[in-house]
């Protein structure tokens, strides 16, 4: 079936150092996608997202890039921070809104060295 | 303005029984979803509720159920319980179907 994957595990960087976790999808159909980062012990919180019909959208610190090409998405943050540390999963939505079913990918633990 | 709230935080079940779980949708919101996360994995799509009614379902099996009542609350219900549904289960809402999801801190379930 469909499903979206992480590649890396773990991702350790030195504070300060930017930071890039991957993502590979494989629904073409996929027309939304969003990156959440999940804190020992919380839910899932919003970081950035990004529609099919665009390749990079950039907020605070993060930058989201999709290559539909590749079916591939990334997600940079620059500045890393020990706040950083969590894990980060990339979903994938048939649509935008609340409505639609998320697919998760199975996580990226991102360490920050002090 | 409280977010999305779940009781209980934390619960431990033995195999067979049945387990109850709440979810307080944030203020206005009145769409609700229910996923499952297992130790080390993404979240998994259970279900989710809209006027009341199961709107959509995820490849689970029917020992999961659930309900949304007027005030737009939700419970998933879980009947007799396997050792693999030790999990953590959040639940999400959203104004309408279009709008922005918002995610709960969850409720872990633990199965012995």
């Amino acid at each position: 079936g469909e499903s979206v994957g992480l590649h890396l595990p773990t991702l350790s960087v030195q504070e300060g150092d930017n930071s890039i976790i991957n993502c590979a999808y494989s629904n073409s159909a996929s027309d939304y996608f969003i990156w959440y980062k999940q804190e020992s012990g919380k839910g899932p919180q919003f970081i950035i997202d990004i529609r099919s019909n665009m390749d990079k959208r950039q907020g605070q610190r993060v930058t989201v890039l999709l290559n539909k090409t590749v079916k591939h998405l990334s997600l940079q943050i620059a500045a890393t921070q020990p706040g950083d540390s969590a894990v980060y999963f990339c979903a994938e939505s048939p649509a935008t809104g609340g409505g639609n079913k998320l697919t998760f990918g199975t996580g990226t633990q991102l360490k920050v060295e002090l | 303005d409280a977010g999305v709230t779940q009781s209980p935080t934390h619960l431990i079940k033995t195999r067979g029984q049945q387990v109850t779980l709440r979810c307080s949708p944030k203020s206005g919101h009145d769409t609700v979803s229910w996923y499952q996360q297992a130790l080390g994995q993404g979240p998994q799509f259970i279900f989710q509720y809209y006027e009341e009614e199961e709107r959509q379902r995820g490849n689970f099996p029917d020992r999961f159920s659930g309900h949304q009542f007027p005030n737009y609350s939700s419970e998933l219900n879980v009947n007799a319980l396997l050792l693999g549904d030790s999990a953590l289960y959040l639940c999400a809402s959203s104004l309408s179907l279009t709008g922005e999801l918002f995610f709960g801190e969850g409720s872990r379930l633990t199965v012995l």
